[in-house]
């Protein structure tokens, strides 16, 4: 079982609808969490991060965080084609030395398409 | 400010020989990662290097390996490649080294005949 599970959907809506993306994890040590959106040939690039439970919103993005349940959400409201991309989940833990949290566990990653 | 770039973009090569894959952090960054993308596997954390050292690293063979100058560009090399080994290599930097947010380049793809 990978240690963290996303949905990879397709997922497919019409512009204006609230989109929302899930990942579940099992590594308790997880302590950052993070969104990436990718375009297709493109790198990943950073959405949002969160640091342990909680929620944080950035202009139409919501990212929701709840660690006793070791659940992870991305809610997007008035979505627009222009969100059409692969959604990424991304977690890290502190190395042994709790010095880097370098390493980025992801999901397999949502392909969302916001069709006009 | 630049992001992180990637060299070079598109690689193609055959199985048994080797390749190198460059990649310069955003400036002012000092760590930076390397990850493997496959349609099977997704994203893999490969190494990550701060301080020209290695800092963390991922479940890959000895084949695949990387190093950080003192400019904090760095560079992962793979040896005697496999059909496997035909992915998206990513390279993420982040100011210091205890950071959650990284930022990722374009990647290099890289085809293995």
């Amino acid at each position: 079982q990978k240690e963290v599970e996303q949905d990879p959907g397709p997922l497919s809506v019409p512009e204006g609808a609230i989109v929302s993306l899930n990942c579940t994890y099992s590594n308790s040590a997880f302590q950052y969490f993070m969104w990436y959106r990718q375009y297709s040939r493109k790198g990943p690039e950073l959405l949002m991060y969160t640091y342990s439970s909680g929620n944080k919103e950035d202009g139409r993005f919501t990212a929701q965080v709840d660690k006793s349940s070791k659940y992870i959400s991305l809610f997007i409201r008035d979505s627009q084609p222009s969100d059409s991309a692969t959604y990424l989940c991304a977690m890290s833990a502190p190395d042994a030395g709790g010095t880097s949290y370098g390493k980025l566990t992801f999901g397999q990653g949502t392909i969302l398409t916001v069709h006009p | 400010k630049a992001g992180v770039t990637q060299t070079p973009r598109y690689l193609i090569k055959t199985r048994g020989q080797q390749v190198t894959l460059s990649c310069s952090p955003i400036s002012g960054h000092r760590s930076v990662s390397w990850y493997q993308q496959t349609p099977g596997q997704g994203l893999q954390f490969l190494f990550e290097y701060f301080s020209e050292t290695q800092r963390n690293k991922g479940n890959f063979p000895g084949r695949f390996s990387g190093r950080q100058f003192s400019n904090s560009r760095s560079e992962m090399n793979v040896s005697t490649l496999e059909l496997g080994d035909s992915a998206l290599y990513l390279c993420a930097s982040s100011f210091r080294l205890a950071q959650e947010t990284q930022y990722f380049g374009p990647g290099t793809r890289l085809l293995v005949l």
